[in-house]
């Protein structure tokens, strides 16, 4: 089957760093998108990776491991606005992108 | 990039009454995607709208629950029949930038339904 592991809630500071996990597994696989999604809100793009290493755009940060079935976002510098769920969403071999259930990031001061 | 427009933002419905939520986007696409999403779950696909054919259902939903429209390339409905509190969610519109299967997903702005 498929399947999307990640935390389901992190709490960090902020000014701090915080490394989210997605461990995926997927009939198939054509990349890799995180999506941030602010409460009551709708998901909004993040980042998108295909081959194995670090993407980098600006404060956000997005690895894949494609043999372990692994990826992770950084974010660097948190703030306030930060709280949010991070969902992490592979692609199978059709292009139907499989949704976790996300994780829910708590920014305290 | 794609702007999405969604109405209604929200509502609160009887049960057995139907909704009708419209997407409208600024550029012409081939299939535009409809989600649910739960509180507290992942998003799910409800159905996938295609321009002068019919809506392909993910297993779960049925046409006569969800009946979908697609008159053009820039617009789509998804009707909620006979609600029932269950169906209390999140309802999105969405299109993927770029041509063909691949680049990402763009989301509209959401409905949230609520039914008494």
């Amino acid at each position: 089957g498929q399947n999307i592991d990640q935390p389901t809630e992190m709490t960090a500071t902020e000014g701090a760093i915080v490394q989210i996990n997605c461990t995926y597994q997927t009939s198939g696989f054509n990349g890799l998108f995180w999506y941030q999604q602010h409460a009551g809100e709708a998901p909004t793009f993040l980042s998108y990776n295909v081959l194995d290493g670090l993407e980098e755009k600006g404060r956000f940060s997005s690895f894949l491991s494609r043999s372990k079935g692994y990826s992770y976002l950084l974010l660097k510098e948190l703030q306030m606005k930060d709280s949010a769920s991070y969902l992490c969403a592979p692609w199978d071999s059709n292009y139907q992108l499989i949704w976790g259930a996300g994780t829910k990031l708590i920014i305290k001061p | 990039s794609a702007v999405i427009s969604q109405k209604p933002s929200r509502d609160i419905c009887q049960r057995g009454t139907s909704l009708t939520i419209q997407c409208q986007v600024d550029s012409q696409v081939t299939m535009m995607f409809w989600y649910r999403q739960q509180p507290g779950q992942s998003l799910t696909l409800i159905a996938t709208a295609n321009q002068g054919s019919e809506a392909t259902y993910e297993s779960g939903f049925v046409i006569d629950k969800f009946p979908i429209s697609r008159p053009n390339l820039t617009f789509s409905t998804l009707t909620v029949s006979n609600m029932s509190p269950e169906d209390s969610s999140i309802y999105l519109c969405s299109v993927r930038a770029g041509q063909g299967d691949t680049g990402e997903l763009f989301f509209g702005e959401g409905s949230r339904l609520t039914v008494l």
